[in-house]
């Protein structure tokens, strides 16, 4: 987990509210994600950045936006849109897009 | 398009007894392939990777993988496990020079390790 950085580790919000998940990276890493995990459907990705004010769609990215206005971060916004919020979410660098990714210690959110 | 198969949901070996982790792949090129640990409530650990070179590749906590190319397989493996080594474990493909150079990762492995 070192070098990066989740917060908070558990987040809890009511339906119909907007909720901003923090990541931060010190290692000086170009790229960085952002999975989903539920149980039995291993990491799907969200969206990922290769670059600095760059970003891209992942397979589910339907209720989420993200920015990538400094390296060092990339907050997910999770929407009211997003119809099954509660799940685990997990943030990852890497040095360039392509390269071993070095994972976050995860938040954990539930929207009830 | 690039796939990673994980065949096993889970995995249950002795303590002391040698243990193999399942993977399986398809790249219509040249795959880099990782492997992850995870412990619960945890992200994920960086394991070890195969990009070229000895089909035999040595990572972290005494684990190694071996690639086949014939077989497109890239199994973990360990001579001796541990109770600690009781986790969950992902295995990821991404295609050299693929456009997106994104990871795919499989639906993971859980190792139990029994003392």
């Amino acid at each position: 987990d070192g070098g990066i950085t989740q917060s908070p580790k558990y987040l809890f919000r009511k339906e119909g509210q907007n909720v901003t998940l923090s990541c931060e990276q010190n290692l000086n890493h170009d790229a960085m994600y952002w999975y989903r995990q539920d149980p039995g459907q291993g990491l799907r990705l969200i969206y990922y950045s290769q670059i600095v004010n760059d970003f891209q769609k992942g397979d589910i990215a339907e209720g989420y936006s993200v920015s990538r206005e400094k390296k060092e971060s990339f907050p997910l916004t999770v929407t009211s849109a997003q119809k099954n919020p509660t799940a685990f979410y997990l943030c990852a660098s890497s040095i360039a897009s392509g390269d071993e990714q070095y994972f976050g210690p995860g938040t954990r959110l539930t929207v009830t | 398009a690039q796939s990673v198969a994980q065949p096993e949901d889970q995995v249950n070996v002795a303590e002391g007894n040698p243990l193999t982790v399942k993977c399986t792949y398809s790249v219509s090129g040249n795959p880099y392939l990782f492997w992850y640990v995870q412990y619960p409530n945890r992200g994920l650990q960086f394991l070890l990777k195969y990009i070229t070179g000895d089909n035999l590749v040595k990572g972290s906590y005494g684990f190694e993988a071996e690639f086949n190319k014939s077989q497109t397989s890239f199994h973990l493996k360990k001579p001796s496990a541990l109770v600690s080594d009781s986790a969950l474990y992902f295995c990821a493909v991404r295609e050299e020079g693929g456009a997106t150079n994104k990871l795919i990762f499989g639906t993971g492995t859980l190792l139990a390790v029994q003392p």
